[in-house]
């Protein structure tokens, strides 16, 4: 199994620009979750999915969407770049929710910075 | 969930026991607890997690008090490979299913 996988790896915007960033996973998980992490902080939840076509807003939703439309991917978007969205993106994924069974596995990350 | 606070660092000598606490005085009854660790620049990994029992795993043990109020991640012998941020977090399902990560304790595994 390769878990999560993301891409790319690292990626550099213009202000303005649009971008998708891609996550998988091949763990037949029906729960996908995107965070970011800005440096020298914790994690913050953006988007989240319950399984295929459901979505919902994390705890910062703004300038960023998402689509389900598989179980295995959960890409993220960014319509126009601006430079509080520099930062680490992580991609996760859980076999379910519930309080003694969310271990969350999550993807390497994508470094994004917007100049 | 309940929030959870840790020591900004910690300093362990390779080969020897790390113990990271964790308090989480105002958790509630349904809310487990749980650990990962992030290693420079990789994702959040997943060590273990618990309500009230103690429980050990091949990453780890995790010893949470009688009244909840506090835990404890023990890393029985560790190595320079330890040396990551830890974060405890409290989660009871409820809600949306953020896990909430807070700053952690970066724990540093010295020669």
């Amino acid at each position: 199994n390769a878990g999560v996988t993301q891409t790319p790896k690292f990626r550099i915007l213009k202000i303005g620009q649009s971008m998708t960033l891609q996550c998988t996973q091949d763990m037949n998980h029906n729960y996908m979750y995107w965070y970011r992490q800005d440096p020298g902080m914790g994690l913050k939840l953006i988007y989240y999915s319950v399984g295929a076509g459901i979505t919902d807003k994390g705890e910062v939703p703004n300038g960023y969407n998402v689509s389900r439309s598989t179980t295995e991917d959960f890409p993220l978007r960014l319509e126009l770049a601006a430079p509080s969205q520099t930062s680490v993106y992580f991609c996760a994924s859980s076999y379910s929710r519930v309080a003694g069974g969310n271990e969350q596995f999550f993807g390497p990350g994508t470094r994004l910075t917007v100049l | 969930d309940a929030k959870t606070t840790q020591p900004t660092s910690m300093d362990c000598a390779e080969g020897r026991a790390a113990n990271l606490p964790c308090n989480h005085s105002t958790i509630s009854g349904n809310e487990y607890v749980y650990w990962y660790r992030q290693i420079h620049s990789q994702g959040p990994q997943y060590i273990i997690h618990g309500l009230k029992n103690n429980e050990t795993n091949e990453m780890a043990s995790l010893i949470i008090t009688e009244d909840r109020k506090s835990s404890t991640l023990i890393l029985p012998h560790a190595t320079l490979r330890d040396t990551a941020v830890y974060y405890c977090i409290a989660y009871s399902g409820a809600g949306s299913y953020q896990l909430t990560f807070g700053k952690g304790t970066k724990l540093s595994v010295i020669p």
